[in-house]
């Protein structure tokens, strides 16, 4: 069965401090994607990276940057001089695609709160 | 701004109630899926419509149901609303390929209150 944990519910910091959010998956399948969206007040879910399970090299965009190691089943990832717009809510999402799409399971999120 | 629109942005119901909600898809989307997203928690999979049949369904009883209209835009359909039921309502489209994967893109939801 799919599932992501992220234990971290809520995380504090103050304006450029680093953070990183954690995720932990599981799933049966060789072939998955792993994604991280964010969620601002209004609700819409915010697109941040996909990764798929073959590609494990890490990313690192402006930042942001992700890290993909399968031998502990994480996908965690980092924001950098953190700023007070990059106070969300931040979900870590896991897809097993089939012939006709895929289905994403999600994290109960980790509340980012950064302080000025 | 993804292109998929959601509406009505949103709504109060009483128990017992019907609603329904409206997603239309992004430009060269075929599928839809919805999710419920309860207060404080993670989106959680209701179905997904392709081909105007239901494709997938999550952990939710029968008095969730759902439509996909030629043009893939969709409604999902509560019946008997039950207090639990608040919670914001996430479509998300995406094209199937059959072979590859499809990103998904999110509306901004529809916020049920059920009082």
């Amino acid at each position: 069965a799919q599932k992501v944990t992220q234990a971290q519910t809520e995380i504090s910091v103050v304006e450029k401090e680093d953070v990183t959010l954690d995720c932990v998956y599981e799933t049966r399948d060789t072939t998955y994607y792993l994604f991280w969206y964010k969620q601002p007040p209004s609700g819409e879910l915010v697109f941040l990276i996909r990764r798929n399970s073959f590609d494990e090299q890490n990313e690192i965009s402006g930042r942001y940057s992700w890290n993909f190691q399968k031998s502990t089943s994480s996908f965690n990832f980092t924001i950098t001089a953190s700023q007070v717009v990059d106070s969300a809510v931040y979900f870590c999402a896991l897809s097993e695609p089939d012939n006709y799409g895929q289905n994403f399971v999600f994290g109960p999120g980790t509340r980012l709160s950064v302080l000025p | 701004e993804t292109g998929v629109t959601q509406s009505p942005t949103h709504l109060i119901k009483t128990r017992g109630q019907q609603v329904t909600l409206r997603c239309s898809s992004q430009s060269g989307h075929n599928t839809v899926s919805w999710y419920q997203q309860a207060l404080g928690q993670g989106p959680q999979f209701i179905f997904q419509y392709y081909r105007e049949e239901e494709n997938g369904r999550g952990n939710f009883p029968p008095r969730f149901s759902g439509l996909q209209f030629p043009n893939y835009s969709s409604e999902l359909n509560v019946n008997a609303l039950e207090l639990d039921d608040s919670a914001l309502y996430l479509c998300a489209s995406s094209r199937t390929s059959g072979v590859f994967y499809n990103e998904q893109f999110f509306g901004p939801g529809t916020r049920l209150t059920v009082l």
